[in-house]
């Protein structure tokens, strides 16, 4: 059974970093070919991908926000982590991890989400 | 980017009615390579993450009813739900997976008349 989670700090003050975790399991990401993406989604609003990282340890951005975004992925493969430096209000969202068995492949699974609030 | 525009933005039904929601994208999905179309329907409930519903514009996922349908090729997709159940109440959106940065449509907002 495939399952992901996300966790985060909730709440966060403007030009903070922030940095958010999911635990999956149900599947390796070492396994050829899978992918772990964040995706997030304003209150009310529609879904922006973000980031992503694959089996391999490679990395792929939105470039509309490459500069402030670093995924990463624990040396044991269950876990996946995202860094947003210098949020601010627009960060506000609730941050999705979702699973996809190939790069060009549609998102399966999906975690919970946990919401952010960016507020001073 | 390619653009996804979703139609409409909302939508009231009563139960037994048929609905179609539209997806636009703003370059073709379909893959010369496999002519598979990158175009994926999700449904969303309040509180809850996306649900897969159909992927590759026309293949309905495991466990998912038969009254939702997914159609269309290149840049232009439907999903229509047939015969709407009070569970289906809920925000729709479409996904294209044919080219990085993947985009969404605005959603479809599923709402009893």
């Amino acid at each position: 059974q495939v399952t992901l989670k996300e966790s985060g700090p909730g709440m966060l003050q403007p030009s903070k970093t922030l940095s958010l975790t999911c635990s999956f399991s149900g599947f390796s990401l070492s396994t050829s070919g899978m992918v772990v993406s964040w995706i997030r989604q304003p209150s009310g609003k529609s879904l922006e991908w973000l980031a992503a990282i694959d089996w391999d340890g490679d990395k792929y951005y939105n470039p509309s926000l490459k500069s402030r975004l670093t995924v990463s992925k624990d040396t044991s493969n269950t876990q996946v982590f995202l860094k947003i430096t210098s949020v601010d209000i627009a960060d506000t969202a609730t941050y999705y991890c979702a699973r996809r068995r190939d790069y060009g492949s549609y998102f399966d699974y999906w975690g919970q989400g946990v919401m952010v609030t960016v507020s001073s | 980017d390619i653009v996804m525009t979703q139609s409409p933005f909302s939508l009231a039904v009563s139960e037994g009615e048929m609905v179609t929601i539209n997806c636009k994208s703003s370059q073709s999905l379909l893959s010369s390579g496999n002519q598979k179309n990158y175009l994926a329907w999700y449904q969303q409930k309040p509180g809850q993450s996306p649900k897969l519903l159909i992927y590759y514009a026309s293949t309905r996922q495991s466990g998912v009813p038969d009254r939702f349908i997914g159609s269309g090729s290149g840049t232009d997709f439907t999903l229509t739900i047939s015969d709407v159940q009070a569970e289906d109440l809920a925000d729709y959106y479409c996904l294209q997976h044919y080219s990085s940065p993947n985009t969404f449509g605005a959603g479809t907002k599923l709402e009893l008349k």
